[in-house]
């Protein structure tokens, strides 16, 4: 099992739809939960961190988190064609003596005006 | 301010040889960590500083590869006697606050490393 489970994609949504992202985790230690923004060729930028049980938002995101299920998910509304890019979950394992990141493999997401 | 920056952008090289890979952290970040992304993948830890701790090696694929930061600031990752697997982006990123429960790390352009 992977630590950091993401489907590939690609995700393809209408514009002005919601585009809902998903992954899921099997430290059940894990602290902290990020989703990084990534257009190809470029390099990832932080988009949202969650680190408590329930729902963050932030604009046009909401992060999601619910550590009983492992699983966090990020919800982009009114999505937009620039949103077209591969989101990459990460996660902060239990260990105490590193501040590394384990990523997902990242989802596609495709918005089409 | 200036962000993280990396040299070269790119590298092609001859399997068999020796690389070596910059990268220059944003002013003030303590600590600094290596990734690479292959092709259509996520990013793969590599190795992660943090202020004169000893680094977090956990991540280097083979004793091939070996990494050091002089003087707290500028890293260097350096992988000898290239293969053709080891063609990918390698990205560098720094953060501010690594013992905070959250914090953001801040990535650079990344090198991309070509083994011919």
């Amino acid at each position: 099992q992977k630590e950091v489970e993401q489907n590939s994609g690609p995700l393809s949504v209408p514009e002005g739809a919601i585009a809902s992202l998903n992954c899921t985790y099997s430290d059940r230690g894990s602290q902290s939960f990020f989703w990084y923004r990534q257009y190809s060729g470029k390099s990832p930028e932080l988009i949202m961190f969650i680190y408590s049980n329930g729902d963050k938002e932030d604009g046009r995101f909401t992060a999601q988190l619910n550590k009983a299920s492992q699983y966090v998910s990020l919800l982009i509304r009114d999505s937009q064609p620039s949103d077209s890019a591969t989101y990459l979950c990460a996660v902060k394992p239990r260990d105490y003596n590193t501040d590394k990141l384990i990523f997902g493999t990242g989802t596609r997401l495709q918005v089409f005006p | 301010g200036a962000g993280v920056s990396q040299s070269p952008s790119n590298k092609v090289t001859e399997k068999g040889k020796d690389v070596e890979l910059r990268c220059d952290p944003i002013s003030g970040h303590t600590a600094l960590y290596w990734y690479r992304q292959s092709l259509g993948q996520g990013l793969e830890f590599l190795i992660y500083f943090q202020g004169n701790s000893a680094p977090d090696k956990s991540g280097l694929p083979s004793d091939r590869f070996s990494a050091e930061r002089t003087g707290g600031s500028v890293s260097t990752l350096t992988i000898q006697r290239t293969q053709q697997e080891d063609s990918a982006v390698y990205l560098c990123a720094s953060s501010l606050a690594p013992t905070t429960p959250h914090y953001e790390q801040y990535f650079g352009p990344g090198t991309r490393l070509t083994v011919t």
